[in-house]
């Protein structure tokens, strides 16, 4: 079975130092894994996206993450924390069959300090 | 990408009554999924919903309870029948056409049962 955990529930960080959220899944073959974002009463918005290809992933606003199988990690980062980066951000894997029914992790709450 | 809409977007519901949620898609799509989302958590799999053939539930979700429509490649219905105040959530269709391409979500309907 696939499964996603995200290691912390909520992340305070100061605007303008690093942001590290982290993911580690479970997968039984070569996973597809995701980063979305959910801005308060708003869609989820795709930030990354891994597929097997490099395993440093860049995506929009400066997010990146790298897939790193001996660890069974996926995690976010990015250099510069914004203030408009606060949002809960959910780490998907992709369940094994033919169409992209996708398992998501419990969260992570990123709050800016200014 | 796919551009998704839901109908409605947010309602207040007495128990007891019955919901239909509806989602039609800008394009022909083989899967579509339907999630709930309950307040602070992250997004469940309730079932997906398969054109031409009954909807596939996830453990802990019925269709008595759940009923799905499917009538053709855009559209499809999720009702939340018989209502308590503990299926108050935000209700989320997706689309997606494989397993290492991007899931694509609706805005979502807020549900509040009163």
């Amino acid at each position: 079975a696939q499964s996603v955990t995200q290691l912390d529930s909520h992340v305070s960080v100061s605007e303008g130092t690093p942001v590290l959220l982290r993911c580690n899944y479970s997968s039984s073959y070569s996973p597809s894994l995701f980063w979305y974002v959910q801005h308060p009463n708003k869609g989820l918005q795709l930030l990354l996206k891994y597929t097997s290809a490099a395993t440093l992933v860049k995506g929009i606003n400066g997010f990146e993450a790298e897939f790193k199988k001996s660890e069974t990690s996926f995690h976010l980062t990015k250099p510069s924390a914004h203030m408009s980066d606060a949002a809960e951000y959910f780490c998907v894997v992709s369940r094994y069959s033919s169409a992209s029914k996708i398992i998501f992790g419990s969260g992570t709450r990123l709050s800016i300090r200014p | 990408s796919a551009v998704i809409s839901q109908k409605p977007s947010r309602d207040i519901c007495q128990r007891g009554t019955s919901l239909t949620i509806q989602c039609q898609v800008d394009s022909q799509v083989t899967m579509m999924f339907w999630y709930r989302q309950q307040p602070g958590q992250s997004l469940t799999l309730i079932a997906t919903a398969n054109q031409g053939s009954e909807a596939t539930y996830e453990s802990g979700f019925v269709i008595d309870k759940f009923p799905i429509s499917r009538p053709n490649l855009t559209f499809s219905t999720l009702t939340v029948s018989n209502m308590s105040p503990e299926d108050s959530s935000i209700y989320l269709c997706s689309v997606g056409e494989g397993r290492d391409t991007e899931a694509f979500f609706g805005q979502g309907t807020r549900l509040t049962v009163v």
